[in-house]
C-alpha cells in the first residue's frame, strides 16, 4: 500500500535553479493538492487539481507551476527558485464526493534554497 | 485575521494526563472539522473527522464542535508518550468542495 509517494525527500538548490517535485498516488483519487508548511504558518495550499487536465491556484501559487496529465501524478515545478521558497512541501490526495473526503498526505519534500 | 486560529504550544504534559487542544475559526460556512496528527518528519494523518456540531469519540480521543461559538476541541484521555506529535485542526465547506483550511498546529509532548 504505497498511498502518496513524494520524491525527492530532501533537496538543496541554488537561487535561480529550477526543479520538479514529484507526487504519485495509487488510490485512484481525483483530487490532488500541494501544500507548503512553514513554522508559524501552518499548511498553505499552493495548487490543486480535481482531475486530469484540470488545475487551479490555491493560496500561495506564485513561483510554482503544476500540470495533471494522469490521475496518478501531480508534479510541482519551481520555475526559478528563491530563498523564500525554502520549506517543506506536502502532496495530498482524496476522493471527491458530496461529503468531505479525508486527505492522504505524503511524507514531504524538504527543500532548501541557498 | 486568520480563518483558523490554533495555539502553537508547545504543550508538555505527564503521561496519563488529559490533554485539551483547541481551535477557533471565523468562517461560518465550514461544515466539516478534522484533526490531523503529524509526527516529526512525516506527513499529517487524519485522526478524527466530524460533521457539523456535536461530539465524536474514538478510543481515547474525543472531538467536539461548537458551531455557535466557532470553536472545536480535541481531548486525549490517558495520554501516552506515543501521542507526542503536532496536532493540526482543519476545516472545509464540504459539499464536493475539497479545499481544506488548516490551523498552524499545536506541538504536544507527553513525558513518561
Amino acid at each position: 500500500n504505497a498511498g502518496v509517494t513524494q520524491t525527492p525527500k530532501f533537496q538543496v538548490l541554488k537561487t535561480g535553479q529550477s526543479m520538479t517535485l514529484q507526487c504519485a498516488q495509487d488510490m485512484n483519487h481525483e483530487y490532488m493538492s500541494w501544500y507548503r508548511q512553514d513554522p508559524g504558518m501552518g499548511l498553505r495550499l499552493i495548487h490543486y487539481s480535481v482531475g486530469a487536465g484540470i488545475t487551479d491556484q490555491g493560496e500561495v501559487p506564485n513561483g510554482y507551476n503544476v500540470s495533471r496529465s494522469t490521475t496518478e501524478d501531480f508534479p510541482l515545478r519551481l520555475l526559478s527558485a528563491a530563498p523564500s521558497q525554502t520549506s517543506v512541501y506536502f502532496c495530498a490526495s482524496s476522493s471527491m464526493g458530496t461529503g468531505n473526503q479525508p486527505q492522504h498526505f505524503g511524507d514531504g519534500t524538504r527543500l532548501s534554497i541557498l | 485575521q486568520k480563518e483558523v486560529e490554533q495555539d502553537p504550544g508547545p504543550l508538555s504534559v505527564p503521561e496519563g494526563a488529559i490533554v485539551s487542544l483547541n481551535c477557533t475559526y471565523s468562517n461560518s460556512a465550514f461544515q466539516y472539522f478534522m484533526w490531523y496528527r503529524q509526527y516529526s518528519r512525516k506527513g499529517p494523518e487524519l485522526l478524527m473527522y466530524t460533521y457539523s456540531s456535536g461530539n465524536k469519540e474514538d478510543g481515547r480521543f474525543t472531538a467536539q464542535v461548537d458551531k455557535s461559538s466557532k470553536y472545536i476541541s480535541l481531548f486525549i484521555r490517558d495520554s501516552q508518550p506515543s501521542d507526542s506529535a503536532t496536532y493540526l485542526c482543519a476545516m472545509s465547506r464540504g459539499g464536493g468542495y475539497q479545499k481544506v483550511t488548516f490551523g498552524t498546529g499545536t506541538k504536544l509532548q507527553v513525558i513518561p
